[in-house]
């Protein structure tokens, strides 16, 4: 089956600095993508998404970019802050016909870690 | 606050021993999900229910029942429990079934069992 994968699993960046995290997804047919972060102990928190007829979406310090040609997906973090250390996930997508399972795919995750 | 609320946070519990972890979401919401989350194999769909008295199998079904009698409610039961079934538990929300749609989730399950 298709998978989403990421391409670095662990990013250090200073506080202040931006971060961009990436993800590959291999489902050419992936019509929905979202990214979740998640910290210790808690559950996956939506942060943003973006559907497939878009390639930029923008959110509150946060940026997704959607590349269909390479089937590439990344979040980018402005002026990136401790509260930012969580991981990750992107996840994908696709409603199969006649409409059944409605299921994401999510990636393995990115360990984002913000230095002070 | 809208919420999917998951009980308990934690349990131990010995092999055999029939457990149920309850789910409960408050927005309303037609789709609902169970997800295991393991290291190094990410979150991985277990049940989900597309409406009240609709559920059916996702990717790791086996070992595990659903149940959906009301909107609101989506408990998940291992009637056997086994050791490979210690994970961490994610109950999820969505108000769309059929098309995209933000999914909501709980704060998780941590489940050991010995």
């Amino acid at each position: 089956g298709e998978s989403v994968g990421l391409h670095l699993p662990t990013l250090s960046v200073q506080e202040g600095d931006n971060s961009i995290i990436n993800c590959a997804y291999s489902n050419s047919a992936s019509d929905y993508f979202i990214w979740y972060k998640q910290e210790s102990g808690k559950g996956p928190q939506f942060i943003i998404d973006i559907r497939s007829n878009m390639d930029k979406r923008q959110g509150q310090r946060v940026t997704v970019l959607l590349n269909k040609t390479v089937k590439h997906l990344s979040l980018q973090i402005a002026a990136t802050q401790p509260g930012d250390s969580a991981v990750y996930f992107c996840a994908e997508n696709m409603v199969p016909s006649g409409g059944s399972n409605y299921k994401l795919t999510f990636g393995k995750g990115t360990l984002l870690t913000v230095n002070p | 606050e809208a919420q999917v609320t998951q009980n308990p946070r934690y349990l131990i519990t010995v092999t055999g021993k029939k457990l149920t972890v309850t789910c409960s979401q408050n927005m309303n919401h037609e789709y609902m999900s169970w997800y295991r989350q393991d290291p190094g194999l990410g979150l991985r769909q277990i049940y989900y229910s597309m409406n009240v008295e609709v559920t059916d199998k996702g990717d790791v079904p086996e070992g595990y029942k659903v149940s959906r009698k009301e909107k609101r409610n989506f408990p998940l039961i291992l009637e056997s429990p086994s050791p490979n079934q210690t994970s961490l538990y994610f109950c999820a929300s969505s108000a769309g079934a059929t098309t995209n749609e933000k999914l909501f989730f709980g704060s998780g399950t941590q489940l050991s069992v010995l």
